[in-house]
């Protein structure tokens, strides 16, 4: 099956700054990569998606890059703020396929000092 | 509007109790999900379900059980629970395919 491995855990930058979080996944099935933001108390919520058939997709300060030959994708958020602080979960699955549930990463705490 | 609706949001129940966790969505979603969290850590699929009258289990052992009799609801039963079963549980579902997965906003379960 599908092994997602996602790093860093914890990931601490100041008010301003860029911040990066990588994930890797291990089926070439796979086609498509979302990323979930759980702020404390509340549900994961869908903040970007990628398709496979897609290198790179940005929505404002947030955008994600997915390389299928090296098997990594990554989330990369600029000009970070404090309401950026929340956990954040890759995951990678195969839509329409056989193994369309998500196979989710472990997360990653981003703190946000102001 | 549509969304996925959990209840309880917050339990606290006793030990050997039975406990029902509601979930329900109005997305018109045919497949349904169980997660357990611990605070801030990873998600752990416990149960899963493809459609009326389907249910399975997902990668994390658990002591609970689910049915799924109609398309909307999917609840989760602990018949006996322990202070092990404390944990949040968060409900999803999502579209053909896999398409649209959302979370409902979960039941903080804590048995003491």
């Amino acid at each position: 099956g599908e092994n997602v491995e996602q790093h860093p855990s914890t990931l601490s930058v100041q008010e301003g700054d860029s911040a990066v979080i990588k994930c890797t996944y291990s089926d070439s099935a796979s086609n498509y990569f979302p990323w979930y933001k759980q702020e404390l108390g509340k549900r994961p919520q869908l903040i970007i998606d990628i398709r496979s058939n897609v290198g790179e997709k940005k929505d404002q300060r947030i955008a994600v890059t997915l390389n299928k030959t090296a098997k990594h994708f990554s989330l990369h958020i600029t000009e970070t703020q404090p309401e950026d602080s929340a956990v954040y979960f890759c995951a990678a699955s195969t839509l329409g396929g056989g193994s369309y549930i998500p196979t989710f990463g472990r997360g990653t705490s981003l703190i946000v000092h102001p | 509007e549509a969304d996925i609706y959990q209840t309880p949001r917050y339990l606290v129940i006793g030990t050997g109790k039975k406990i029902t966790l509601e979930c329900s969505q109005t997305m018109g979603h045919d497949k349904m999900y169980w997660y357990q969290q611990d605070p801030g850590m990873e998600l752990h699929l416990i149960h899963y379900s493809y459609g009326v009258n389907s249910t399975e289990k997902g990668d994390l052992s658990s002591e609970s059980t689910v049915s799924r009799i109609r398309t909307e609801h999917f609840p989760l039963t602990l018949e006996s629970a322990r202070p092990s079963h404390t944990s949040q549980y968060l409900c999803a579902s999502s579209g053909t395919g896999g398409v649209g997965y959302t979370f409902g906003s979960g039941t903080r379960l804590t048995v003491v």
